[in-house]
């Protein structure tokens, strides 16, 4: 099957600091990347979608200043967590549709924001 | 307004066979996923059903009824590794993916 790169896997940043996350699609063209949350114990939560060259498409709620995603291409969309907060910590998932029949996922980045 | 159900968890026992259920409702409808999630991990896909019926894939089957709203994962002749969550996603009219809260399954030996 298709294969999609996230990277750092975990990662530990100070308060305040940004935090930079990639997500790659190895083995083909990904016009549209989405990026979920998950808090332990709850299902995936859509941040936004992310399309190639064009602005990406934020969920109600999630706040776009702050995460910031940028779709330079058609395998690499980045996630940047600014000014992150302990709050801010959790398991965050990139995927990528091939067609319309099957998502892959990335490995996940775990945030801690001490 | 758009919604998934599934149990939150269910436990079986080594060498059994157990089956989730998923019930949704979306605004139009392209399909039905299901994946697996072990702890800490990503999400590994399972199934994609559109047509009613049974698909079947070694252990694991899954079956779609469209006029029911209704999806079931079949798991065969369990195994210890099999322990994980469930996760059970409609796609709607704009092939957004609508996903439920998941199923903890948990296998006792």
């Amino acid at each position: 099957g298709a294969v999609v790169s996230q990277h750092p896997s975990r990662v530990i940043c100070k308060s305040g600091t940004s935090v930079k996350i990639e997500c790659r699609s190895l083995d083909f063209q990904a016009t549209t990347m989405f990026w979920y949350r998950q808090f332990p114990k709850q299902s995936l939560m859509l941040m936004a979608t992310s399309n190639e060259g064009s602005k990406a498409t934020y969920e109600q709620g999630v706040e776009k200043d702050k995460f910031l995603i940028n779709h330079a291409s058609l395998t690499l969309s980045t996630l940047t967590v600014t000014s992150a907060h302990p709050e801010d910590s959790s398991f965050y998932i990139c995927s990528a549709m091939v067609g319309n029949t099957e998502a892959f996922f990335g490995q996940g980045t775990r945030l801690t924001v001490v | 307004g758009q919604n998934i159900d599934q149990p939150t968890e269910m436990t079986a026992t080594e060498g059994a066979i157990v089956q989730i259920n998923c019930t949704y409702q979306t605004s139009g409808f392209n399909g039905l996923f299901w994946y697996q999630q072990h702890a800490g991990e990503a999400p590994t896909f399972l199934s994609y059903n559109v047509l009613d019926g049974l698909e079947e894939k070694g252990r694991f089957s899954s079956f779609l009824s469209r006029s029911k709203g209704y999806s079931y994962l079949l798991l065969k002749e369990l195994q210890m590794k099999d322990s994980a969550s469930y996760l059970c996603a409609a796609s709607d009219s704009n092939y957004q993916l609508i996903w439920g809260a998941g199923t903890k399954l948990i296998i006792k030996p």
